[in-house]
Parts: C-alpha cells; structure tokens; sequence
C-alpha cells in the first residue's frame, strides 16, 4: 500500500470537472512537501502537469489546477475532454525519499 | 532536451541488470537524474537519483544493497546497476530529471523507458 492514497478511478463527462485526491496515509514520514502530478497514456511515459502543489509548466492547458488541504494534495481537470482520459499520479517528498501515489484512472464518459 | 535510454533487456533470475540514460539539450550537471520504475500494471515507483556534478547518490530502502548508480560526465550519461534480480523487477525503468535546487519543480523530463524483463 502506497503512502500516497490515490481513488482508484474517476471518471466524467466531457465538460464536466473531475478532482482526484492525494492523501498521505504513513504517520511514520513526516511532512509532504513538493507535491507535482503526472499524466500517463498508455505506452508513454508519465508528462508533467502540475508542480509545486498548484504551478502549470508551459503547456499544460489551464484547465488543471492543482490545490493542498492539511494532508491531502488534490487534482482537479475542469472542462473534461476526451484526451484527458488516462492515469494521474501524484508525488511527493517526504523524509529524503520521494513517494507516488497509487494512481488513478480517469475515464471520459 | 531530451533523455535518451538503452534498449530493452532480458536477464535471467540472480543475473544484474545496467541501464543507461543520456541527457542533451542541456547543462546536463545542473538536474539530478532520477530512476522511477513501473511494474506491468502498477504504480510508478521511485528507485533512487543521482547528482551527475559530484555522483552523490540515494537510493529507496527497498532496493538496499541491489542499487548501484553512476555516471560518466564526459558522455553526459547516467547508469542504473540492478543486481539479484527476481520476477518481481520486470518492469519499465525511467531515468527523469529534476532540479537539483528547487526541488519543487518535479520530473520535467523523462526518458523513453527501457524495458527489462525478468524469465528463465
């Protein structure tokens, strides 16, 4: 069991907003600090979407947002489109050690 | 800028396994190289990173004893040993950078992923 809790899976409808939750399960790590999100499609390695906590690289459209409440980071794609579809991961530091979170698929409806 | 890695391998069980990741379109010292692997179906799992200016290392406890990582600055290069291997480290093994300062900035660039598979 990751020390990351991710939902396994989501899914919406195009257009609608999805939140994919980040929870830090372990209380022998202390705080998670640096959290970034990851894409995979299958077959491809994991892209970058959001870093520290809330930041978008160039290039990621703004449609995702990224956001921390106590121990728990969250990922949110507002206007769902089909290419959004895919697994998310998140990542974070903790204790001189980086962790992923189980990762959770999304699926447009 | 990219990160280049070795092609896929096929070991057998005990045997170790090398990986290598090149960097280019880049000052290749100024990111630590970091290993994530993914097993068929699983989760990304971080190994370890190494600093290519000085070839300070840490790795995963889980991997203790089994991990060794290098580099060879000249051929901005960066090497993963995998040793005793078992079923368990068939998987896709990504080398990522990352800012060695800001930490916060995550993997903005990965390699391609080598596979490596694990059979008799």
């Amino acid at each position: 069991q990751s020390a990351l809790a991710q939902p396994r899976s989501v899914s919406g409808s195009p257009g609608q907003s999805v939140t994919i939750s980040c929870t830090a399960t372990s209380s022998d790590f202390g705080v998670y600090n640096y959290v970034s999100w990851y894409q995979q499609h299958p077959g491809k390695a994991p892209k970058l979407m959001i870093y520290d906590v809330n930041e978008r690289p160039s290039g990621v459209p703004d449609r995702f947002s990224g956001s921390t409440s106590g121990n728990t980071a969250s990922l949110t794609i507002s206007g769902l489109q089909a290419e959004d579809e895919g697994d998310y991961y998140c990542c974070s530091f903790a204790d001189y050690i980086w962790l992923f979170g189980g990762g959770t698929k999304v699926t447009v409806l | 800028v990219q990160l280049m890695q070795s092609g896929a391998e096929l070991k057998k069980p005990g045997a170790s396994v090398r990986l290598s990741c090149e960097g280019s379109g880049y000052t290749f010292n100024f990111y630590a190289i970091h290993w994530v692997r993914q097993a068929p179906g699983q989760s990304l799992e971080w190994m370890g990173w190494i600093n290519p200016d000085n070839g300070d290392t840490k790795h995963s406890r889980t991997f203790q004893g089994r991990v060794t990582m290098t580099r060879d600055t000249s051929a901005n290069r960066v090497y993963l040993e995998l040793s005793g291997l078992t079923s368990e480290d068939t998987a896709v093994y990504y080398c990522a950078r990352r800012d060695k300062s800001k930490l916060g900035y995550g993997y903005d660039v990965w390699g391609q992923g080598t596979t490596v598979t694990v059979s008799s």
